[in-house]
């Protein structure tokens, strides 16, 4: 079974543009958790998708948010990019929401 | 926010070494943890979890111990090999809540 997959793998943006990321899940798993990682804040959660629906939310700005698919597949988007959005983004797929969650390889997003 | 701690940054271990990584935890209300393993370049790797319900588990050269008195789980690597060198996460998550929080991971090298 192929596992939790994320496009594109590498991105460079400058500051203000905006970016969408791309999250597929394993299949027949429904909920699809984001997190920011950098070296100084660690792994943070941003937000939690199952059933389409926003069911979590993490302490982020409005600039940051995501959608889930009906086939859910989910996708997260930042507008109006600062230098401090430069991370590797993580998105990680669970059967249900109380599974186990597995992790993709991330997206490294740069800002300059 | 909740907060999930490790008490060592880094731990260097001699290969064949059994290793033991620590975390705490500080909400008494989180009842499932997980570890997981990130290397270079890659997402976070579930490793094993375990539930409030029990104290040990065990895996494959693996055992998570949790110590609820003290919220105080640990991780150990038996016969620690050289592919084992990454860094190490613990994860907390309130049952039925899905919302995971991550420790700011150990850091494991394990010298040949």
């Amino acid at each position: 079974k192929a596992g939790v997959t994320q496009t594109p793998r590498y991105l460079i943006k400058t500051r203000g543009q905006q970016v969408t990321l791309s999250c597929s899940p394993i299949s027949g798993h429904r909920s699809v958790s984001w997190y920011q990682q950098t070296p100084g804040q660690g792994l943070q959660f941003l937000f939690e998708y199952f059933s389409e629906t926003q069911r979590n939310k993490g302490n982020f700005p409005g600039r940051f948010s995501g959608r889930q698919f009906s086939n859910s597949r989910s996708e997260m988007n930042v507008s109006t990019l600062e230098l401090g959005d430069s991370a590797l983004y993580l998105c990680a797929s669970s059967r249900g929401r109380t599974d186990t969650q597995y992790f993709g390889p991330g997206t490294r997003l740069t800002v300059l | 926010g909740e907060s999930v701690g490790l008490h060592l940054p880094t731990l260097s271990v001699q290969e064949g070494d059994n290793s033991i990584i620590n975390c705490a935890y500080s909400n008494s209300a989180s009842d499932y943890f997980i570890w997981y393993k990130q290397e270079s370049g890659k997402g976070p790797q579930f490793i094993i979890d375990i539930r409030s319900n029990m104290d040990k588990r065990q895996g494959q050269r693996v055992t998570v111990l949790l110590n609820k008195t003290v919220k105080h789980l640990s991780l150990q690597i038996a016969a620690t090999q050289p592919g084992d060198s990454a860094v190490y996460f613990c994860a907390e998550n309130i049952y039925n809540f899905n919302k995971f929080y991550f420790g700011s991971g150990t850091k494991l090298n394990v010298k040949p």
